[in-house]
């Protein structure tokens, strides 16, 4: 199994600024997957971030208000750009260690005020 | 496009009752098919899967088959804890490296 390291695990931010979540995996992985669980509601696929390529973003995301890094095989950031309080939501990283079980970072619960 | 389906809450029940949470999906051919939790304050889990049709996933005493004809996969526990109080999800993947969940279900168990 893989353990996944989030952080912040919360945190409270004003409208307007940005704020970059990393994802620490314990193993090397080929595909990270950033989801967002807005309140009460189900997750959501952000995008997709391989290592040496940028990030495949779903439909509605875009990489200017989500940019993701991927330095190496181990780690990821997610940042949340030019907040409002629409963005207020956990925000998880995932990994897909086996090909058919996802495994999933603790969250950052995100509130914009 | 595929997509699951799942039952709303939340579902309150008394310790030591039945538990099912009802999930149905769309997808073209087999998919694998999951069940994951969430407990208060923490990062999704998988709870048990299913490869193929007929095929039952089981763990900590739920249970859930893969039922083809029915497009379905229901998760059923026989006796609740309060322990077991969590948001349930039911996911797909098909032939990517992609999870679909549903809308998930809030389960409340009191004792």
């Amino acid at each position: 199994s893989a353990v996944i390291s989030q952080k912040p695990s919360r945190d409270i931010c004003q409208r307007g600024t940005s704020l970059t979540i990393q994802c620490q995996v314990d193993s090397q992985v080929t595909m990270m997957f950033w989801y967002r669980q807005q309140p009460g509601q189900s997750l959501t696929l952000i995008a997709t971030a391989n290592q040496g390529s940028e990030a495949t973003y779903e439909s509605g995301f875009v990489i200017d208000k989500f940019p993701i890094s991927r330095p190496n095989l181990t780690f990821s950031t997610l940042t949340v750009s030019n907040m409002s309080p629409e963005d207020s939501s956990i925000y998880l990283c995932s990994v897909d260690w086996t090909g058919t079980e996802a495994f999933f970072g603790q969250g950052t619960r995100l509130t914009v005020v | 496009g595929n997509s699951v389906t799942q039952m709303e809450g939340p579902v309150t029940l008394s310790e030591e009752a039945f538990l099912t949470i009802n999930c149905t999906y769309t997808a073209t051919g087999y998919p694998s098919l999951f069940w994951y939790v969430q407990y208060p304050g923490e990062g999704l889990q998988l709870l048990l899967k299913a490869t193929k049709a007929d095929d039952k996933g089981s763990n900590k005493g739920f249970e859930a088959t893969y039922r083809k004809e029915t497009t379905s996969f229901h998760l059923e526990k026989g006796s609740v804890q309060v322990s077991d109080s969590a948001v349930y999800f039911c996911a797909l993947n098909h032939n990517t490296d992609k999870l679909i969940f549903g809308t998930g279900t809030r389960l409340q168990v009191f004792p």
